[in-house]
């Protein structure tokens, strides 16, 4: 079975531009979740979604930062416009709830470069 | 609130010996699971063992264990017989299971450093 799939697995590009991470969760899962990964503040969770509604975007930076997921089977995390201080690995997570241990499932990280 | 807390910054072990990650964690779920996950150079987020706020056994997974001390709220992983590949950044986490605390939040992780 495919995991967690993220696009792309690197993106470079100038300060102002706006970045489009995508995600594809696993087949059957309703949770997705969407986290960002810097030395300074380690893993943080920036949204998550619970059958395709956001639950909780607390941890999303400010309105730059903005996610969809439009059906169970995709994602996206766009950030409008980029600066330096986003550059970061952008992790996409799925999982099971309910009676379920709630593991989540990670894609391979998008690892963001603002310049 | 939840909150995980992991002490130690960086942790060696010699390879063949068991090494203690310490966990622990804030939360006023009655119901919530613990989960550690190891992060290799290569980035990948890898589960490892999951630890359920009501199971009265720890947890175990081949080398893996999880010491649940509810009471202390604390969920510490032993890693037996170390080896090289071991070497990699340990991750704690919890989730509630209530609406709105069933998000996966991490601590701050702990450098194994596994030597000959």
């Amino acid at each position: 079975d495919a995991g967690v799939i993220q696009s792309p697995r690197h993106e470079v590009t100038e300060m102002g531009q706006e970045v489009t991470l995508r995600c594809k969760p696993i087949s059957g899962h309703d949770y997705l979740f969407w986290y960002r990964q810097t030395m300074m503040r380690g893993l943080e969770l920036l949204i998550y979604f619970n059958n395709n509604v956001p639950i909780d975007d607390s941890g999303m930076p400010e309105d730059r930062f903005s996610a969809k997921m439009p059906n169970a089977s995709f994602s996206t995390l766009k950030i409008q416009p980029s600066e330096p201080r986003d550059s970061a690995v952008y992790f996409c997570a799925s999982s099971l709830g309910g009676e379920n241990t709630g593991e989540l499932f990670f894609g391979e990280g998008s690892r963001l470069t603002v310049l | 609130a939840q909150k995980i807390t992991q002490t130690q910054p960086g942790m060696f072990v010699q390879e063949k010996e068991a090494v203690t990650l310490d966990c622990t964690y804030d939360t006023s779920d009655q119901s919530y699971g613990l989960f550690w996950y190891k992060q290799p150079s290569s980035g990948e987020m890898i589960f490892l063992i999951y630890q359920g706020s009501y199971d009265e056994q720890n947890a175990t997974e081949g080398r893996y264990s999880l010491n649940f001390q509810k009471a202390r709220k604390s969920a510490n992983l032993v890693i037996s017989a170390s080896q090289l590949g071991d070497s990699a950044m340990y991750f704690c986490a919890m989730r509630g299971f209530l609406y709105n605390t069933d998000k996966l939040i991490f601590g701050t992780g702990t450098r194994l450093q596994v030597f000959p």
